[in-house]
This record gives C-alpha cells, sequence and structure tokens, in this order.
C-alpha cells in the first residue's frame, strides 16, 4: 500500500503523559500536514512542513506539541503533559508540489487522554 | 478563506443521484471550491474541485453558480459505501491547509 500511514492507530494515555505520532507520507510528496479532529467536528489544521522545514504552525498548537520532519519523509507529533482535552484523532496528510490539489490523508490515530 | 454554509444531514436513496449543497456568498476571487469526504474512521478523501466552470470526475460533478456564491456536489448514483460527511471547503490558491466546517451527513438508504 502506497498511502499515508500512521502508528499507533489507537492510543490510550494517562493524563500528565507524553505521547508520540509517527506519519508517513507518500514517498514523493514533500508536503506534510498535521490536523485534530474532535468527535463531531471537522478536522483543524495544525502544522504544515515543506520539505523538512515547518513553515506554518496554528494557534492550536501549544507549546506542550511539537511536530518534527527531520530528513524531510516522515513526521512525529509529540504532546507533552497531555490533558485531557486532548484526547482526539490526530490526522496526517501528504501532497507533492506546489501546485497540487489534492491532500491524501492518512487513517489517524485516536488518542484518548484518561 | 471564506466560510461555507452546509445542512447537516441528508438522506438519499441508494441509486438516486444524492445532490449536496454548499453556500460560500463571501468567496474572493480566488478562491477554489472543494469538496471532500469522510467515510466513518477513515481519514478526509479528496472528491473534486473547481473555480468557476462545473467540473466532473469519475466521482462526481461540482457544479457552481455563475455568481460562484453556490455550489452543488452530485453522486450520479449513489450508493451504500457513499455514506459519509461531505464537507465544503472554500481555498485561495496560496493557502496550504485546508478549513474544514461541520460538514453533511449523506446517508444513504438501501
Amino acid at each position: 500500500d502506497t498511502g499515508v500511514s500512521q502508528d499507533p492507530r489507537h492510543k490510550i494515555t494517562k493524563r500528565g503523559q507524553n505521547v508520540t505520532f509517527r506519519c508517513d507520507p507518500i514517498s514523493e510528496h514533500n508536503r506534510l500536514y498535521w490536523y485534530r479532529q474532535t468527535l463531531g467536528q471537522g478536522p483543524e489544521f495544525l502544522t504544515y512542513f515543506q520539505n523538512e522545514a515547518q513553515l506554518e504552525k496554528s494557534r492550536l498548537l501549544s507549546d506542550r506539541f511539537s511536530a518534527e520532519r527531520p530528513k524531510g519523509s516522515f513526521s512525529t507529533l509529540e504532546i507533552q503533559r497531555t490533558e485531557q482535552g486532548d484526547s482526539a484523532m490526530y490526522l496526517c496528510a501528504s501532497s507533492l508540489g506546489v501546485q497540487s490539489n489534492e491532500q491524501f490523508f492518512g487513517p489517524g490515530t485516536r488518542l484518548t487522554v484518561l | 478563506d471564506a466560510k461555507t454554509t452546509q445542512p447537516p444531514s441528508m438522506d438519499c436513496a441508494e441509486g438516486r443521484a444524492a445532490n449536496l449543497p454548499c453556500n460560500h456568498s463571501t468567496i474572493s476571487g480566488n478562491e477554489y471550491v472543494y469538496w471532500y469526504r469522510q467515510i466513518h474512521s477513515q481519514g478526509p478523501q479528496y472528491i473534486i474541485h473547481g473555480l468557476k466552470n462545473n467540473e466532473t470526475n469519475e466521482m462526481a460533478s461540482l457544479i457552481i453558480t455563475e455568481d460562484r456564491k453556490s455550489s452543488t456536489l452530485i453522486l450520479p448514483h449513489a450508493t451504500l459505501r457513499d455514506t459519509a460527511v461531505y464537507y465544503c471547503i472554500v481555498r485561495s490558491g496560496s493557502a496550504r491547509q485546508l478549513t474544514f466546517g461541520s460538514g453533511t451527513q449523506l446517508t444513504v438508504l438501501p
């Protein structure tokens, strides 16, 4: 399968713990996006990478959140000191080039903070 | 990016055309209309996009009014697998992210 993959698919953690999610985009895609989706709502943009450079961050991305894409391929999203309000689906998407109109989404990582 | 308004839910009989409306009265001249859908427990999936002209692909047709203030996504022969939340998104050509609203829950009934 050559689509966007995310790992893990589900994560249950206790409040205060740190969690890290991984996203593997489609191999030739240079753009990578993270979104967060809570129940009953559409996805909300968190951050965007072009190759290894993080070019945009939403105000939703608090200081407890950090994202990396060290070699311009896979990306990680870390949440430190998790809170119950962090419970959500975290979606990763990738796209190709400057003029690409289509973002390809992964299946998401569902985080539950107890 | 301009805001969009969609009905929260719609039903459609299997085999019939599903017509999903979207209002985007504040759309600017350089903003495109995109449609994505999200089947339960999956990530969103691109369907189609357009600027001014009507567009058609293997999944759907997009009809944009002449004043560009509204559009309709048409699934010509809906199947049970088309049951999903459909998002209408207005996005400028320079924007990187997608700004999703709450979408329309389409339920295709047997």
